[in-house]
């Protein structure tokens, strides 16, 4: 199974940073890689697909880049709303073994 | 509107079977483009896929727990239906089903709202 890991497990930011967090693929998954919020008792959701496609009315000011095995996910200036969970998931593995990373928390400073 | 919405127990004891129904709205379970998935997440950890369902009736499954699931729909009814047997206390967890567009990527872009399961005596 693929297995995808993210740094840092969790940090501490202020509004306005500019923040980046990293998802590794244990092998090479091109560009089959989501993005996904959650927020605390709520469902995950879809920030940006294809490792940098953003998803319909999700803000700008999110971004994804990378391919192969080396992935980030960059919001250029944290919104309040922004404080939350983010999961990297892998597609290269469908229809099966569809892996999320550990997640990072995003807490304020 | 897309919406999901999943029913079940609250409550299920170690080894009973736990059966879970996804309700969905706003998009049919015959559309090619689109599949529906389970997912959980324990409390505090992590999103973990369990299985999905298309279209054409074809299912997949997670390798670790392939033997105790089994998915099915009833398209008329807009309805997924996910079993899984021998509970155990770790299977504690929110489910998720969620639509899965099969294009050319695979993501999830409309979720229910989750349901938690705690398994105990």
């Amino acid at each position: 199974a693929i297995r995808m890991t993210q740094s840092p497990s969790s940090f501490s930011a202020s509004t306005g940073d500019r923040v980046t967090i990293t998802c590794r693929a244990s092998q090479g998954i091109s560009s089959y890689l989501a993005w996904y919020q959650q927020k605390p008792g709520k469902a995950p959701k879809l920030l940006i697909y294809a490792a940098s496609t953003l998803q319909s009315g999700v803000p700008s000011r999110f971004s994804g880049s990378g391919s192969g095995t080396d992935f980030t996910l960059t919001i250029s200036c944290l919104q309040s709303e922004d404080f939350a969970t983010y999961y990297c998931q892998q597609y290269y593995s469908y229809p099966r073994g569809l892996t999320f990373g550990g997640g990072t928390k995003v807490e304020i400073k | 509107q897309v919406t999901l919405k999943e029913s079940g127990p609250v409550l299920v004891k170690p080894t009973e079977t736990l059966t879970l129904t996804c309700t969905v709205s706003g998009f049919s379970l015959s559309n090619a483009r689109m599949g529906v998935s389970w997912i959980r997440q324990p409390p505090g950890k992590a999103l973990e896929w369990l299985a999905h369902i298309f279209s054409n009736d074809e299912k997949s499954y997670s390798t670790s727990l392939k033997s105790r699931l089994t998915i099915s729909k009833d398209t008329s009814k807009s309805q997924v239906v996910l079993t899984m047997t021998n509970m155990d206390p770790v299977d504690t967890a929110t489910y998720y089903c969620a639509r899965l567009v099969v294009v050319a990527a695979k993501f999830w872009d409309y979720w229910g709202q989750g349901t938690l399961v705690t398994v105990s005596s």
